[in-house]
């Protein structure tokens, strides 16, 4: 069963736009959550933990108990966001789960 | 280069065949994580090594095998390979494999190709 889900492939936002790339997951205790992101023609790289509560390049995910999600959210979009995205999910044994991607386009 | 390598950048083999992958982790790093990303599955976590030791094991067939080799590089072993088994296969690196959570560095990846 899917442990981390990204129901979004594609998201096109204009530049200047907010942005939300949506992760759910189910899991049983604490969860650690991340965001990577890969640029066109980079390495996969982490983003940011949900254990750092950190902004970084202006993008920040609360990790919401509840509704089971860690959605990435950024207020204003920027080209340069234009990249793969792949919310993660650290298991007890150190595995680590990956959504499918959500591939983010900023539109001009 | 000190960040995670891995060769070959590309390998088209025929089906039925063997082929193997290697990734050497960051200098200092002692786990080496595998995996394989093709375009239905996404990025699916194969098998850790820290410190030569298998430490997690993940969605790995059983005709895939790794190691890892007293100087930290890594091996993933594929082999009777299927149509498939064309995907790219990353291999990342990290400072420890357990307890508080290291950052995963990745390496570019090699691009499989079955025929």
């Amino acid at each position: 069963a899917q442990r981390v889900t990204q129901p979004e492939k594609l998201l096109s936002v204009f530049k200047g736009a907010p942005v939300e790339l949506k992760c759910n997951y189910s899991y049983s205790g604490s969860p650690e959550l991340f965001w990577y992101v890969q640029y066109s023609r980079q390495r996969l790289q982490l983003l940011l933990r949900h254990i750092s509560r950190e902004s970084i390049k202006g993008f920040t995910a609360d990790l919401n108990k509840g509704e089971t999600s860690f959605h990435l959210k950024k207020p204003f979009a920027q080209e340069e966001d234009s990249a793969m995205y792949y919310c993660a999910l650290r298991e007890r044994d150190d595995k680590i789960i990956f959504g499918k991607g959500t591939r983010l386009h900023i539109l001009p | 280069d000190s960040g995670v390598t891995q060769t070959p950048k590309h390998l088209i083999t025929a089906t039925g065949q063997r082929v193997t992958l290697r990734c050497s982790p960051r200098s200092g790093d002692l786990s080496v994580y595998w995996y394989q990303q093709s375009l239905d599955q996404g990025l699916q976590f194969l098998i850790q090594y820290y410190n030569g030791e298998e430490r997690a094991k993940g969605n790995i067939l059983e005709r895939f095998s790794a190691q890892q080799f007293p100087d930290l590089h890594s091996e993933l072993n594929l082999s009777s390979l299927e149509l498939g088994d064309s995907a790219l296969y990353f291999c990342a690196s990290s400072a420890s494999g357990r307890g508080d959570y290291n950052e995963q560095f990745f390496g570019p990846g090699t691009r499989l190709t079955v025929l």
